[in-house]
């Protein structure tokens, strides 16, 4: 049962364009999303979130996108560097998933200089 | 401010042996919660702890594995009679509140890979 996907196991980009990281949920009850960022030998660190009463949340190079009708969200990053080359899992939490946050597959993106 | 540390980093055993990953929280935080990361996969949600109690462990297999989070120390994943199967990346996280009422994030360790040969 997995209730949070990232469809796309890779994305391939060159530097200085627009990285998009897709994800898709199912669980409605599900109301609060967030990105995270993982490295080789690494444990995931935070990128950031965004609660389910907004559409939309910017921090710096990155912009979340939450589409609730369609139970998708969608990371970017502009302009995509190099050292945004990882590993990136969207995650769920809230509803009757209470105390625990629900992680997609992850989507490794390749930032090419 | 140390963030959440996890020991070993790797760990090496023999089927039917036991495995014990430790893992210390951000100080201030009293909520704890594990992960596992099989190869090519996400990370699957296995227990979450808050101090001397197991709040959800709805991920954990039912059998061979148990875990802990004592009043002082650290808390413990225990994998007793390790299969292959069993070779996985463990991560831990903490957080200083329960994440559902509070929309928190998560704060990661490094990981234990485990490695059954």
């Amino acid at each position: 049962d997995q209730q949070v996907k990232q469809n796309s196991p890779s994305l391939s980009v060159q530097e200085g364009r627009i990285s998009i990281l897709n994800c898709d949920y199912t669980n409605s009850m599900f109301d609060y999303f967030l990105w995270y960022k993982k490295y080789p030998a690494e444990g995931p660190t935070f990128l950031i979130s965004i609660s389910s009463i907004k559409d939309k949340n910017e921090d710096g190079r990155f912009t979340v996108f939450l589409n609730k009708s369609a139970k998708h969200l969608s990371l970017h990053i502009v302009p995509s560097q190099p050292g945004d080359s990882a590993v990136y899992f969207c995650a769920a939490g809230g509803g009757t998933s209470y105390g625990k946050l629900t992680f997609g597959q992850g989507t490794i993106l390749t930032v090419h200089p | 401010n140390a963030g959440v540390m996890q020991n070993p980093r790797h760990l090496v055993r023999r089927r039917g042996q036991e495995a014990r990953l430790r893992c210390s929280p951000m100080k201030g935080h009293s909520h704890v919660y594990w992960y596992r990361q099989l190869p090519e996969e996400g990370l699957k949600f296995m227990v979450y702890l808050q101090k001397e109690n197991i709040i959800d462990e709805s991920g954990m297999p039912k059998e061979r594995f148990s875990a802990e989070f004592p009043k002082e120390g650290p808390s413990i994943l225990r994998i007793q009679q390790v299969v292959r199967g069993d070779s996985a990346a463990y991560f831990c996280a903490s957080s200083p509140r329960s994440i559902s009422a509070t929309n928190e994030k998560l704060f990661f360790g490094s990981g234990t890979q485990l490695s059954v040969l």
